[in-house]
Parts: structure tokens; C-alpha cells; sequence
């Protein structure tokens, strides 16, 4: 178990459907991300928010749309997803919001986009 | 572009010897550096931080630091079957953006 929760844990969608990944944290952390990660290839930053702002968005799709409620919550908003999109979606968070400290990484939702 | 690079593998080390994982980087102003163990299916599971030049060890896990040579590495004694995982190197410069190596495919042998 791991200290960054991730809701679900498992996901299967249509392309038409409009669903929500969620990852909570309660470690006091001010840095939150959400990274893509395909089979036997590295985690894809997508998205990071420091101190609740959105600080970094790497030229994701507009069909994914983070959110971050609180500085213990960090949403992703999925909508007409395509088939490519199906991976692991891993959520972290880090202490700081410079790069110094490591990221720590929740179970992730595995997510099948038929 | 920063690059983070590692031999992909798979390497295959017998139960009890020294697997030894290594990772290049191109940012020379890189400050922080990470080893994460990921199994398969599973989520990365952070190992070992180190921050400067030299070794860090904890329990069976060392980690080595060149900033001159822009090189990081693992070392994992006695290894065990329970080893055997992908490990990725992961670098942090400036700002709060990690770059991940492409992992290194590790294989402990009974």
C-alpha cells in the first residue's frame, strides 16, 4: 500500500463516455502529478500542480483536464478518449515543488478505452 | 532535450551477486537524483535519493554519484529472486520535473 490513493483501481470506458481518475495524498505535500505510462516504457508527465496551480502541462490532448481541488486532491477529467489512450495512469506527489525531493507514486488506474 | 539514458537489458544476475544498474544524463546542472523499482503491473516504488558526488548505501542497495561524469548508479548485493523488476533512473535539474530513464530490465536467477 502506498501512501498517494488512487481511485479506481481499474477503468473501462467508451470513447463517448466522460469519467474521473482520482488521487488523494495526505503527506503534506505541495507538489501533485499525473503521468501516462504505456507497457515496458517509462512514466509520461502529463500534468503538474505546485501549491495548487497548474505549473506544468506538457502539451497533453484537451480530453484529459486536471483538476486540483485542494492541495490533498488532484483530479483527471476524461472525455472522448481514444483507443491509444489506454495505459496506466499513475498519480505522485513530492514534499516540494523544486525538484529536490523524490516523488512518491500511487498504485495507479489502469485504464481500457474500447 | 534532457536525456536520461539506461541500458534497457534484460540483465541476469544469479541469486547472491552484484547487479549493477547504470544511468547517464545530459543536464549538467542536474541536482537531484532518484532509483525506483517498478515490478510488473505495479506502480514505481522509490529505492534510494542521492543528492552528491560519492556513495549512499542503505541496506543492500548503493547508490554512486559522478557529477563529472554525468553518471549514476545502483549496485544490489546479494541480490534475490524478489529483485528481479524494472529499475528506473530518474533526474531532477531545475523546476519540479523529473526525467525517467527508459529502465533497465533486471533478472535474478535461482
Amino acid at each position: 500500500d502506498t501512501e498517494v490513493t488512487q481511485t479506481p483501481k481499474h477503468l473501462v470506458m467508451g470513447m463517448t463516455n466522460k469519467k474521473s481518475l482520482k488521487c488523494e495524498q495526505h503527506m503534506g505535500h505541495r507538489a501533485m502529478y499525473w503521468y501516462k505510462q504505456k507497457a515496458k516504457k517509462p512514466p509520461e508527465l502529463m500534468f503538474v500542480y505546485s501549491y495548487e496551480k497548474l505549473s506544468i502541462n506538457e502539451s497533453v490532448p484537451s480530453r484529459f483536464s486536471p483538476e486540483c481541488p485542494n492541495s490533498s486532491l488532484l483530479n483527471l477529467h476524461l472525455h472522448a478518449l481514444q483507443p491509444e489512450d489506454s495505459a496506466l495512469y499513475l498519480c505522485a506527489s513530492s514534499q516540494d515543488g523544486q525538484g529536490h525531493q523524490p516523488q512518491h507514486f500511487g498504485d495507479g488506474t489502469r485504464l481500457s478505452i474500447l | 532535450q534532457k536525456e536520461v539514458e539506461q541500458n534497457s537489458g534484460p540483465l541476469s544476475v544469479p541469486e547472491g551477486a552484484i547487479a549493477s544498474l547504470n544511468c547517464t544524463y545530459s543536464d549538467r546542472v542536474s541536482q537531484s537524483f532518484f532509483w525506483y523499482r517498478q515490478y510488473s503491473g505495479k506502480s514505481p516504488e522509490l529505492i534510494m535519493s542521492i543528492y552528491s558526488n560519492g556513495d549512499k548505501e542503505d541496506g543492500r542497495f548503493t547508490a554512486q554519484l559522478n557529477k563529472a561524469s554525468q553518471y549514476v548508479s545502483l549496485l544490489i548485493r546479494d541480490s534475490q529472486p524478489s529483485d528481479s523488476a524494472t529499475y528506473l533512473c530518474a533526474v531532477s535539474s531545475t523546476g519540479n520535473q523529473f526525467y525517467f530513464g527508459t529502465g533497465t530490465s533486471l533478472t535474478v536467477i535461482p
